[in-house]
């Protein structure tokens, strides 16, 4: 199985703040990775995918970026609503993997 | 709209047997390329997948729970089945299904989970 590893595992910070994720594959993965956001007590829900490709409906405040086996996760202004746990996931082969998670809190 | 909802019941004895459906509407399982997924995550932890069955019957399990796991689908009825046996306490999570798409460039198809259900929290206890 493909080893999904983020960094870090949480963070803080304040409404504004420009936030970067980070997601490492234990083997290159060329863009199959995906990003989603899960709220507590609720479904995870896709922000990006095939690495940089916005989902319909999310702010253009997110973005990701990367290929192979480096990826990020970046809000450019964190948003009240951003305060969540962040899943990266990867699709190049199966089975599918997710990374252990980011939790944004706020500062 | 697509929607999914996972229904079946919540509290199981170890050694047991799960029975989780996922009823959908707003898409076909006929469809080429579409499948129906189960995700799991156990309180304050990270998602696990476990299995996913396509548009053509094609099945595919986590390997680590294969032994354990069935997938089926009920075209007619709009339904997905997950069955697990010998369930045990570590198995204690919230159980999501979700609709899995794939995304096609020019060079590349993406797989996908870009529809997910509210997720049932199924309990192993005696």
């Amino acid at each position: 199985d493909i080893q999904m590893t983020q960094s870090p595992s949480s963070l803080s910070a304040s409404v504004g703040d420009r936030v970067t994720i980070t997601c490492r594959a234990s083997q290159t993965i060329s863009s199959y990775l995906n990003w989603y956001q899960q709220k507590p007590g609720k479904a995870p829900k896709l922000l990006i995918y095939a690495a940089s490709s916005l989902q319909s409906g999310v702010p253009s405040r997110f973005s990701g970026s990367g290929s192979g086996t480096d990826f990020t996760l970046t809000v450019s202004s964190l948003q009240p609503d951003d305060f969540a746990t962040y899943y990266c996931q990867q699709s190049y082969s199966p089975p599918p993997t997710f990374g252990g998670g980011t939790k944004v809190e706020i500062k | 709209q697509i929607t999914l909802k996972e229904s079946g019941l919540t509290l199981v004895k170890p050694t047991q047997t799960l029975t989780l459906t996922c009823t959908f509407s707003g898409f076909s399982l006929t469809t080429t390329g579409v499948g129906v997924g189960w995700i799991r995550q156990p309180p304050g932890k990270a998602l696990e997948w476990l299995a996913l069955i396509y548009w053509n019957d094609d099945k595919t399990y986590s390997p680590s729970l294969k032994n354990r796991l069935t997938i089926t689908k009920d075209t007619s009825k709009n339904q997905v089945v997950l069955t697990m046996t010998n369930m045990d306490p570590v198995d204690t999570a919230t159980y999501y299904c979700a609709h899995r798409e794939t995304y096609c460039s020019s060079t590349d198809c993406y797989p996908l989970f870009d529809y997910w259900g509210q997720g049932t929290l199924v309990t192993v206890s005696s």
